[in-house]
């Protein structure tokens, strides 16, 4: 069974930082199927960033995704009040998926 | 535009049954593989299962905590998506949410409803 495993935990910034996530996979994994999601309180995930690297449709390339093998990094170059919230990254491993324990973004 | 939308939660008591519907429209639902996905209150995404096109075999795929007690179909006549749940435990507490797999290169979660809450509690 492949964990991935976020950090930080909780990650305190304020508007107009920079913020780095991290993901990683207790074994090398296909970046393809590397994905990360922002939940906001209350609300569904919805889809940020997919094949590690492509900015979903209406995503602000404020937003970036990289890695490969076993490192993913999620980047928000300079944050927006509307970006504190809680991130997902989730793996595609054929027959399952599997999400990391999230990064909880907040406001410093 | 598209639409996913969850129906069906509510209080059952341990050892009980219930059923969740995702009902959705603005996509082509009978190429779509869909999933469910779970959250636990307070607690990060757990994924519950998948369940294929009919034209890739409409088989399914579950998370080992609700293997052989939970159950994926689908009705591609109603573009309605369907969980099973049977001997429900406290811990299947959660929002359900369904989701549409989004292509076969990425395999990525596109399309969310707004989640239907189950509550396991005697």
């Amino acid at each position: 069974e492949i964990v991935l495993t976020q950090s930080p935990g909780t990650l305190s910034l304020s508007p107009g930082e920079r913020a780095t996530l991290s993901c990683r996979a207790s074994q090398s994994v296909s970046s393809s199927y590397l994905t990360w999601y922002q939940q906001k309180p209350g609300q569904a995930p919805r889809l940020l960033i997919y094949g590690a690297s492509n900015r979903a449709t209406g995503i602000p390339d404020r937003f970036s995704g990289s890695g490969s093998g076993t490192d993913f990094t999620l980047t928000i170059s300079r944050l927006e009040p509307e970006d504190f919230a809680v991130y997902y990254c989730q793996l595609y491993g054929g027959s399952f998926y599997t999400f990391g324990q999230g990064t909880k973004l907040e406001i410093k | 535009e598209v639409q996913v939308v969850e129906s069906g939660g509510g209080l059952v008591k341990p050892g009980g049954s219930l059923r969740l519907s995702c009902a959705t429209s603005g996509f082509t639902f009978n190429l779509a593989w869909m999933t469910w996905v779970r959250q636990a209150p307070g607690k990060g995404l757990e994924w519950v299962g998948r369940i294929k096109s009919k034209g890739s075999g409409g088989t399914t795929d579950y998370a080992a905590p609700v293997k052989g007690r939970f159950s994926i179909s689908r009705d591609d006549s109603r573009n309605t998506l369907f969980l099973q749940m049977n001997s429900l435990k406290t811990e299947d507490t959660a929002v359900y949410y369904c989701t549409n797999v989004e292509d076969n290169i990425h395999w990525h979660l596109k399309y969310w409803g707004q989640g239907t809450l189950v509550t396991v509690s005697s």
